[in-house]
């Protein structure tokens, strides 16, 4: 298994300011995926984290909006920019390995804009 | 592109009844699915997953779901359930050891 650590676990911000959430995994894994619950809503995928080189954004997010990094195999930051009270949501790190079937979610960042 | 249909937004059912939650996929040669839930206030957590062989998957608090590939299904059943066991319960699907695509989820409301 895996332990996620999110932070932070939740905020409240300015409408047009940006928020960076850190994901830290206790292991090296494979692959991390950045999601996004709505209030009331299901996880929505935004984009694959990759090593190394740019994130694969799912249709419907730009990396302009959501610049994601993942320097090494531990570790990858979601930036939500620009932000608008539409962001708010819970945004939730997610990472799995290539030989695991399943996949370990952190307890996600709770983003209040106002 | 792999999707999951979750028929129903909202079930209720009496405490102690039977409750059924539908899920649908899209077919692929190889499909991993999953069932996931979600407590009130709480963060999502693993209910159980069918990867191969056996049909009929079953978790730790009695729920079951049932593979059947010929109907592109994966129901979630309980026989009795419990106030305990109200959650929203997220069906979800994935190509092996890629992204988890997860439906729109049920919210079961047990009633006293």
């Amino acid at each position: 298994s895996a332990v996620i650590s999110q932070k932070p676990s939740r905020d409240i911000c300015q409408r047009g300011t940006s928020l960076t959430i850190q994901c830290q995994v206790d292991s090296q894994v494979t692959m991390m995926f950045w999601y996004r619950q709505q209030p009331g809503q299901s996880l929505t995928l935004i984009a694959t984290a990759n090593q190394g080189s740019e994130a694969t954004y799912e249709s419907g997010f730009v990396i302009d909006k959501f610049p994601i990094s993942r320097p090494n195999l531990t570790f990858s930051t979601l930036t939500v920019s620009n932000m608008s009270p539409e962001d708010s949501s819970i945004y939730l790190c997610s990472v799995r390995q290539q030989s695991s079937t399943e996949a370990f979610f952190g307890q996600g960042t709770r983003l209040t804009v106002v | 592109a792999q999707s999951v249909t979750q028929l129903d937004s909202q079930v209720p059912v009496f405490e102690e009844a039977p409750v059924e939650l539908r899920c649908n996929y899209s077919s692929s040669v190889s499909v991993y699915l999953f069932w996931y839930v979600q407590y009130p206030n709480q963060g999502l957590q693993l209910l159980l997953k069918y990867l191969s062989g056996s049909t009929l998957v079953e978790s730790i608090n009695g729920f079951e779901a049932e593979f059947n590939k010929s109907q592109t299904s994966f129901h979630l059943r309980k026989p009795s359930v419990h106030i305990s066991d109200t959650a929203e319960y997220f069906c979800a699907v994935s190509d092996p050891y890629d992204k988890i695509i997860f439906g729109k989820g049920t919210r079961l409301h047990i009633l006293p």
